[in-house]
């Protein structure tokens, strides 16, 4: 079982570049999610999407876009990278949106913005 | 807004002794779900336990526990029996029981388990 894989694992941007950041599960997941890990924070939430064509903002979506064309994929799209989206990136989904869900995690995009 | 805070940056346990990570959290809310996730040096995210706020008895799944204090809005994990593959970053979440999707992390806590 392949789970939440996200590609890259590791990236270095020059500030003002833009990127996708790929995420997919085999699960048939409804609910999926992007956060940002910084260094003393917690995970905070980008974007999400509760299925296939909609999509919602997160806690911190400034800078970032996203699409659900498929129940699979859910990228996450720098616009122009800026040294403030130096993060660690996690891609993670769940059966449904219900509260008690439990989310499963990819492994996480290491990106350093330059 | 709701917070959660984890105020041991860091623990650590001799193996196959018990450790109690601490966690509080503030909220208006009276139904939610409380997490403990576990990040280990792989960065995969990886759920430990979840508590449900309506359910007074505490979860526990297999040697890890939880000590649910609705009241003092305390939401501690306990690790009995310790081992070296416990050794991970140890992160409390809250998330409201409608509407809003958001899981409100803690900051963390690096647990070390000493041979």
């Amino acid at each position: 079982n392949a789970g939440v894989t996200q590609t890259p694992k590791f990236q270095v941007l020059k500030t003002g570049q833009s990127m996708t950041l790929q995420c997919a599960q085999d699960m048939n997941h409804e609910y999926m999610s992007w956060y940002r890990q910084d260094p003393g924070m917690g995970l905070r939430l980008i974007h999400y999407s509760v299925g296939a064509g909609i999509t919602d903002q997160g806690e911190v979506p400034n800078g970032y876009n996203v699409s659900r064309s498929t129940t699979e994929d859910f990228p996450l799209r720098l616009l122009s990278a800026a040294p403030s989206q130096t993060s660690v990136y996690f891609c993670a989904s769940s059966y449904s949106y219900r509260v008690g869900e439990k989310l499963f995690f990819g492994s996480g995009t290491q990106l350093s913005v330059l | 807004a709701q917070t959660v805070t984890q105020s041991q940056p860091e623990m650590s346990v001799q193996e196959a002794e018990t450790v109690t990570l601490s966690c509080t959290y503030d909220t208006s809310e009276s139904d939610y779900y409380l997490f403990w996730y576990k990040q280990p040096p792989s960065r995969q995210m990886i759920l430990v336990i979840r508590q449900e706020a309506y359910k007074q008895q505490n979860a526990t799944e297999n040697r890890f526990s939880v000590n649910f204090q609705k009241a003092a809005k305390s939401f501690s994990l306990k690790i009995s029996d310790s081992q070296l593959g416990d050794a991970a970053m140890y992160f409390c979440a809250y998330r409201r029981d409608f509407g809003n999707e958001k899981l409100t992390f803690g900051t963390g806590t690096r647990l070390t388990i000493i041979p």
